[in-house]
């Protein structure tokens, strides 16, 4: 089964760009990587997915390396209400496979 | 519209009791999934139905966990004789299909004391 690795936590200041890193090297190449986020006290929700190329939403951007062994999430300008656990959830049929996320702390 | 609602918000009950847990999804998505979050972890799998069968259970961790889902619609997840180590909060989710964007309820916190 294909596995993620994320840092623990990151830091930001609110209004400046986010990189939050992914690493999937397992993955195949036909295997979307999805990100989910979860507020505080609240159950996750859907960010962006991908495949290969980079993708954009209104909510973040996606960059998926060439070889595909990592993403990294761009939230383009933090804001307080960025403030979440980030999950890069490997592939899957249909069920989602949650590690422990990245815990984003924006601070003003 | 209306998104995945649950209820309770809130349950404690005492261990040994039989508890009911239940997940409204969005009206017309067939998938609907429930998974257990336990304090500092990410959420974990516990069953998925497409329609009204059980597609995939493999998540249930004893079977003292049971989940039904008789319409297709409205699910509801039983825990007999409940344990300590049952407290988490129980996050349902729904899709329009078996793939795709999952789009989750706020969760029931069980307490078990």
């Amino acid at each position: 089964d294909a596995k993620t690795t994320q840092p623990n936590s990151m830091e930001s200041n609110e209004e400046e760009p986010v990189h939050l890193p992914c690493n999937h090297s397992t993955i195949s190449g036909t295997d979307y990587i999805h990100w989910y986020r979860q507020l505080p006290s609240q159950g996750p929700e859907y960010v962006i997915h991908g495949l290969t190329s980079n993708v954009n939403n209104r909510m973040a951007s996606l960059a998926i390396a060439e070889d595909r062994k990592s993403s990294t999430l761009i939230l383009h300008r933090a804001t307080l209400r960025d403030a979440a656990v980030y999950y890069c959830i490997p592939p899957g049929y249909s069920t989602l496979t949650f590690g422990k996320g990245t815990m984003l702390l924006v601070s003003p | 519209g209306a998104g995945v609602s649950q209820t309770p918000s809130n349950k404690v009950t005492e261990k040994g009791k039989y508890v009911e847990l239940r997940c409204d999804p969005i009206s017309g998505h067939t998938a609907l999934y429930w998974y257990r979050q336990s304090l500092g972890q990410g959420p974990e799998f516990l069953i998925y139905f497409q329609g009204t069968g059980a597609a995939d259970d493999s998540g249930l961790p004893n079977d003292r966990f049971f989940a039904v889902r008789p319409e297709g619609s409205v699910s509801t997840l039983k825990i007999q004789r409940t344990e300590r180590g049952d407290s988490a909060v129980y996050l349902c989710a729904s899709s329009p299909a078996g793939r795709g964007e999952q789009f989750f309820g706020p969760g029931t916190r069980l307490t078990v004391l």
